[in-house]
């Protein structure tokens, strides 16, 4: 079963750093783009960026570059979103997700992680 | 940035009604356009891409159509299961946006 497992949820101070993963099962992990979406307590979806696990090429949303840093290990299958200084509007559940129809940046998000809570307080 | 704009931002149906979610975007997606529901503390389900592209598994009573700019979404014969918010998203150019998203209460 093709499946995006997140890691658990993480309560934090501000400006503290954050890593959060994501990690891949039951497909060629480095093939598929990843992209992560914030949803903020009671809010819409929101896309962050996305990258491509076989050379961590990235493309950030505007709203998010400089902010957070996206990274990949594909030799454990393994996304992350890392913040080195937290904020309290950084509170939110992020998602990965990934669409396995094509191998391309440019593709509707089929498979989703069950998403990390992320409190900063 | 593409804007993406859904309408209306909810609505109430009864079973077995049709209902109609529009989409908007500010400029062509080239039909670069995708549907979601998403259920209270769920996670996002895929519904359509590329527009009009059904996801596998998902009941035959969802419909989308749509180009250019404007989409929709089109549920026929309401059921108690499909409660939720819908979004919209354009993949075209990054960054990929979302509509505000749709609230479908059942009556």
């Amino acid at each position: 079963e093709v499946q995006l497992v997140q890691s658990g949820a993480e309560v934090k101070k501000p400006g503290e750093s954050l890593q959060i993963s994501c990690k891949g099962f039951g497909y060629d992990f480095s093939k598929y783009w990843i992209g992560w979406v914030r949803q903020m307590s009671g809010k819409g979806l929101e896309w962050m960026g996305i990258i491509y696990p076989d050379d961590s090429g990235a493309r950030y949303g505007p709203s998010f570059q400089g902010h957070v840093t996206m990274s990949v290990d594909k030799s454990i299958n393994t996304a992350y979103l890392q913040w080195s200084r937290l904020q309290t509007s950084d509170s939110a559940m992020y998602y990965c997700a990934t669409g396995t129809r094509i191998t391309a940046a440019w593709v509707a998000y089929n498979v989703w992680g069950q998403g990390t809570d992320v409190t900063v307080s | 940035d593409i804007q993406m704009t859904q309408s209306p931002p909810s609505l109430s149906a009864s079973v077995g009604d049709r209902v109609t979610i529009t989409c908007r975007a500010s400029q062509s997606t080239d039909n670069w356009l995708a549907w979601y529901q998403q259920k209270p503390g769920k996670v996002p389900k895929l519904l359509f891409y590329k527009a009009s592209n059904l996801e596998n598994g998902v009941p035959p009573r969802f419909s989308a159509s749509g180009t250019g700019t404007d989409f929709t979404l089109t549920i026929n014969g309401l059921q108690p299961d499909d409660f939720g918010t819908y979004y919209c998203q354009q993949y075209r150019r990054t960054p990929w946006t979302f509509g505000q998203g749709t609230k479908v209460e059942i009556k």
